[in-house]
């Protein structure tokens, strides 16, 4: 596609829930991020991809935390048990090999309830 | 641990007139980017203009500046003849040369004014 996708735009889900949220980068950019901002704040880093392979996961808030890129093009973040400090946007961005720019995806809303 | 601090956290404008939002960060690093993203209520990220570290000129882009100060770490962002599109949340983000992730400040709310 043209830019990042992600799905879905909006997820409620009940304490203690698992969700998935998917992410479909540019196509061809090596580089994939996730970030969490919660409401009214920046967003933070919380994991890295080159390819498949997971660089940098020093973000994720805590072991339910889980994300994957199995065939170095889309990514998942799980987050299993969900609780209610989980709730915020979940935004995914590429980056292409020799670029600086990180292109974002419109993100994907949690709220949990 | 690099910190980017935005001290603005909401500034308005008048349609046609300039602002300029401030942005400073700590980071013993020499070489970096810093950036300025617009998030407009859609929440997709935005890249407005970008700086690099090592580059003493000031970029530019079309009605978007930087005032790019090195030694005080500063990085305000200036936006001249302000449209009623500009108005969104405005943030200040850093990254490291080689390294790979942003470091955002907390965002500036910009309101335009007709």
């Amino acid at each position: 596609g043209a830019g990042v996708s992600q799905s879905p735009r909006y997820k409620v889900a009940k304490r203690g829930q698992d969700v998935a949220l998917r992410c479909d980068p540019i196509s061809g950019h090596v580089s994939l991020f996730w970030y969490q901002q919660a409401l009214g704040q920046g967003p933070e880093f919380l994991t890295y991809f080159q390819n498949e392979a997971q660089l940098d996961k020093s973000g994720l808030p805590s072991d339910r935390f889980f994300a994957e890129r199995p065939e170095g093009s889309v990514s998942t973040l799980k987050i299993q048990r969900t609780q209610q400090e989980d709730s915020a946007v979940y935004l995914c961005a590429s980056r292409g090999q020799m670029n600086t720019e990180a292109f974002f995806g419109q993100g994907t809303r949690l709220t949990v309830v | 641990a690099q910190t980017v601090t935005q001290s603005q956290p909401e500034m308005s404008v008048q349609e046609a007139e300039t602002v300029t939002l401030s942005c400073t960060y700590d980071t013993s690093e020499s070489d970096y980017y810093l950036f300025w993203y617009k998030q407009p209520p859609s929440r997709q990220m935005i890249l407005v203009i970008r700086q690099e570290a090592y580059k003493q000129q000031n970029a530019t882009e079309n009605r978007f500046s930087v005032n790019f100060q090195k030694a005080a770490k500063s990085f305000s962002l200036k936006i001249s003849d302000s449209q009623l599109g500009d108005a969104a949340m405005y943030f200040c983000a850093y990254a490291p040369e080689y390294g790979n992730k942003l470091v955002f400040g907390a965002g500036t709310i910009l309101r335009v004014k007709s």
